[in-house]
């Protein structure tokens, strides 16, 4: 395992649709975090897994979003109806469920909204 | 993030210059991570720190937080044409939950 992969890279939508998004962690990383990262801008953490268990939602997650990480490995995240200002990159991350709390992230999903 | 403050937000250097770049919180951080980013890629970790004090070195690259644990500096020896990018410092201020990060900083350095 050489690290978070996430799929697709690149994604182009049209105003409304859907979209889903997968991020494969870490083996054996029991936490996992999806950000969002708009351009000049740091990550904004959107919400976090410990295993299945999604444990925070970010106020930025509105309900057109939702993520899920059903068997504790790999977690979508999918956007309903999807608008213009979703444009971002998404990124995952992984860690351990440790006080270190390093997280490793993956390359992201950029979506572009047209 | 309003948490996180990085400064400057922007720098163009000469190569071979040194250069540091600032990290400062409004809160007690519990642990402050280094990460490197590529435009339009993911994060890349660099270093992260969490006692008082602790400073730590990686090739070129030597990361500080201060006694307060508020403000951490990185500092790039010599810089070279591979230290472009944008760096983000990234704060765990709730004890090993989410990340809160700063804008980031655009490095630039010119051959």
């Amino acid at each position: 395992d050489t690290g978070v992969s996430q799929n697709p890279r690149h994604k182009i939508t049209k105003r409304g649709q859907n979209v889903t998004f997968r991020c494969d962690p870490i083996s054996e990383h029991n936490r996992l975090y999806w950000y969002r990262q708009t351009l000049g801008q740091g990550p904004e953490f959107l919400t976090y897994f410990q295993n299945e268990a999604q444990l925070e939602k970010s106020r930025l997650l509105s309900d057109r979003f939702s993520a899920e990480r059903p068997k504790g490995s790999f977690s979508t995240l999918e956007i309903q109806r999807t608008e213009q200002g979703d444009s971002a990159m998404y990124l995952c991350a992984s860690s351990l469920e440790e006080a270190d709390n390093e997280q490793f992230f993956g390359p992201g999903t950029r979506l572009t909204v047209l | 993030s309003q948490e996180l403050e990085q400064s400057p937000q922007s720098l163009i250097v000469q190569e071979g210059k040194n250069l540091t770049i600032n990290c400062t919180s409004s809160k007690t951080l519990y642990g402050l991570y280094w990460y490197k980013q590529k435009y339009g890629e993911g994060l890349i970790f660099l270093m992260m720190l969490q006692k008082g004090g602790e400073e730590k070195s990686h090739e070129k690259i030597t990361a500080k937080l201060d006694e307060k644990k508020q403000q951490s500096s990185l500092h790039i020896t010599a810089s070279q044409p591979s230290h472009a990018g944008i760096y983000l410092c990234g704060a765990d201020l709730e004890y090993g939950n989410k990340l809160v990060f700063g804008a980031g900083t655009i490095l630039r350095v010119k051959s």
